[in-house]
């Protein structure tokens, strides 16, 4: 497509339950990066894939946080055992080359309940 | 540590005014230097990069900044500001090359632009 597709737009689920969060990245970008946004404050890196593969997961903040890009291009943010602390919008971005900076998508908010 | 700072929460100006929004940084190595502006329910919109060369930077909708090593900053500027440059404005680095294009985000800073 176009653009970074996110899915979906908005989510709101009780505390303890399990999500997932889509990404579908601009056709052909290799890298694809995960940042999770609270109000007020700047995106925090959680995780980049270069292909299929996590080449850095040093952002994600416990076990409960997971994702994958099993053939290199969707990929999906699993959050198990949600809490409310877990409430942000979650953005998803991809590009051609890590050093030159990616492209959003318009990110899915998440509340916990 | 790694880290980006903008010093303003919010910067007024009124419009066709010179602007400038502040942003310094601690990044190791040659740091790559971004700046991204968001608008209300829409995702992050690149601006602007700073990868080597030229510390003057230009970018898209007019927007330039200024890559200063011995200040560690990269202040956004606009010559004019438009009623239409408020939104929400973010400054952000990552260790050069080699690197994994982490990006480590300043907290942001409002620009709100008066008629």
């Amino acid at each position: 497509g176009a653009g970074v597709s996110q899915t979906p737009s908005n989510k709101v689920t009780e505390k303890g339950k399990y999500v997932e969060l889509r990404c579908d990245p601009i056709s052909g970008h290799t890298a694809l990066y995960w940042y999770r946004q609270s109000l007020g404050q700047g995106p925090e890196f959680l995780i980049y894939f270069q292909g299929t593969g996590a080449a850095d997961d040093s952002g994600l903040p416990n076990d409960r946080f997971f994702a994958v890009r099993p053939e290199g291009s969707v990929s999906t943010l699993k959050i198990q055992r949600t809490e409310r602390g877990d409430s942000a919008v979650y953005l998803c971005a991809s590009s051609p080359d890590p050093n030159y900076g990616y492209t959003f998508g318009s990110g899915t908010r998440l509340t916990v309940v | 540590a790694q880290s980006v700072a903008q010093p303003e929460d919010q910067v007024n100006v009124a419009e066709g005014n010179p602007l400038t929004v502040k942003c310094t940084y601690s990044v190791s190595g040659n740091p790559y230097l971004f700046w991204y502006v968001q608008y209300p329910n829409r995702g992050l919109q690149f601006l602007l990069k700073y990868i080597t060369g030229d510390n003057l930077v230009k970018g898209s909708y007019g927007f330039e900044a200024e890559f200063n090593k011995s200040q560690t900053s990269f202040h956004l500027k606009r010559p004019s500001a438009l009623v239409s440059d408020s939104a929400l404005y973010f400054c952000a680095g990552s260790m050069g090359s080699g690197n994994t294009g982490k990006l480590i985000f300043g907290q942001g800073t409002t620009l709100q632009v008066k008629p």
